[in-house]
């Protein structure tokens, strides 16, 4: 069983819909969680850390940690175009900064 | 503040021979990470250094070596390259204040061994 599952996708959503993303970890001690946002042939950008059980709300980006289910989502409110990405769930591995990667979810948001 | 910045962008390199990559962290940070993001197995890790200090390692072999200086500068080192060794390297900075800490990565460098 892989540390960290994400459905690879492609998650097609129409343009100003809610784009959900799922992503599920094996590690029951993993404290914090990290969203990155990859476009094509770009590095990985950060969107949101979360480290606590419930949701995180940062503009149109919530987190949603539930520990005990042990999974992590985000959701994407009126999604955009230039939303279109991949979107990869980190969580961090032992302490000093060993971040494990799921493979990503390739989100397109169709106008 | 000027982000984390990765030399050279691109390399072509061939087989046995042996690359250094470069990254300088965002002012500040005195945490480097490395990354290597392949098609296949997509993105792991590769070590971390703070304060000249390897302290953490991923399961890479020894082929695989960095340092770090007293200005946090870090370079990695990819000897004997192979053709698998064809990917985008990634390094990553971070202030290091514990399990809340974040990490930014630079553009990457891309690695084509031929």
């Amino acid at each position: 069983q892989k540390e960290v599952e994400q459905n690879s996708g492609p998650l097609s959503v129409p343009e100003g819909a809610i784009a959900s993303l799922n992503c599920t970890y094996s590690d029951r001690g993993s404290q914090s969680f990290f969203w990155y946002r990859q476009y094509s042939g770009k590095s990985p950008e950060l969107i949101m850390f979360i480290y606590s059980n419930g949701d995180k709300e940062d503009g149109r980006f919530t987190a949603q940690l539930n520990k005990a289910s042990q999974y992590v989502s985000l959701l994407i409110r009126d999604s955009q175009p230039s939303d279109s990405a991949t979107y990869l769930c980190a969580l961090l591995s032992g302490g000093y900064n060993k971040l494990i990667f799921g493979a990503g979810t390739r989100l397109a948001v169709h106008p | 503040k000027a982000g984390v910045t990765q030399t050279p962008r691109y390399l072509i390199k061939t087989r046995g021979q042996q690359v250094t990559l470069s990254c300088s962290p965002i002012s500040g940070h005195r945490s480097v990470s490395w990354y290597q993001q392949t098609p296949g197995q997509g993105l792991q890790f590769l070590f971390e250094y703070f304060s000249e200090t390897q302290r953490n390692k991923g399961n890479f072999p020894g082929r695989f070596s960095g340092r770090q200086f007293s200005n946090s500068r870090s370079e990695m080192n990819v000897s004997t390259l192979e053709l698998g060794d064809s990917a985008l390297y990634l390094c990553a900075s971070s202030l290091s204040t514990g399990p809340t800490d974040t990490q930014y990565f630079g553009p990457g460098t891309r690695l084509t061994v031929l």
